[in-house]
């Protein structure tokens, strides 16, 4: 399965945008790249996820370096209410399976 | 709808008792996954079923541990006999089956302390 790494923590002022990386070098052509959160004391939920192209909805923005080697996650204004680990998720074409990584904690200043 | 519900919220139990989580899915989902949260491990995939079959438990730590989904709308995972060692946060979460656009909807989680 192939590896997601992720800084362990990273900190943004409130209103103030936020790019979380994630490198995955070993990534195949056809594994999806998945981002969800998990807020203080729930379970994950599902932020954005892309293929090849830079995605956009209304939690974030993902984009995706052409070698596909490397993301980013762009929270635009970030808000208390984004604080939250966030992980960088890789699912083989033609599976439901996910590994999880460590994620990166994100801390948003007041 | 109501999301993904699990049941209890906690559980504390003492060592060597049998232990049963409940997952209830979203209406209409034919994947659902159960998942072990601990610091040391992070978020690790137990098992996970499609249209109530397993389909890949090869997350699942040793014998003592069991999940069944009798149904489209029930799953359990059972611990027998518990361990310190399992104590952790287990989630449940469910599925479409839209493989370009999977998405899982996770439940808010069972605490268990085993003692």
């Amino acid at each position: 399965d192939a590896k997601t790494t992720q800084p362990n923590s990273m900190e943004s002022n409130e209103e103030e945008p936020v790019h979380l990386p994630c490198n995955h070098s070993t990534i195949s052509g056809t594994d999806y790249i998945h981002w969800y959160r998990q807020l203080p004391s729930q379970g994950p939920e599902y932020v954005i996820h892309g293929l090849t192209s830079n995605v956009n909805n209304r939690m974030a923005s993902l984009a995706i370096a052409e070698d596909r080697k490397s993301s980013t996650l762009i929270l635009h204004r970030a808000t208390l209410r984004d604080a939250a680990v966030y992980y960088c998720i890789l699912r083989a074409s033609g599976t439901y399976k996910y590994i999880f990584g460590t994620g990166t904690r994100l801390k948003v200043l007041a | 709808d109501a999301g993904v519900i699990q049941s209890p919220r906690h559980e504390v139990t003492e060592m060597g008792q049998e232990v049963t989580l409940r997952c209830k899915p979203i209406s209409g989902h034919d994947y659902l996954f159960w998942y072990r949260q601990t610091m040391m491990r992070g978020l690790e995939l137990l098992i996970y079923f499609n249209n109530n079959v397993p389909i890949d438990d090869s997350g699942m730590p040793e014998d003592r541990f069991s999940a069944k989904m009798p149904n489209a709308s029930f799953s359990t995972l059972k611990i027998q006999p518990s361990e310190p060692r399992d104590s952790a946060v287990y989630f449940c979460a469910s599925s479409l089956p839209l493989i370009g656009k999977n998405i899982q909807y996770f439940g808010a989680g069972t605490r268990l302390s085993v003692l």
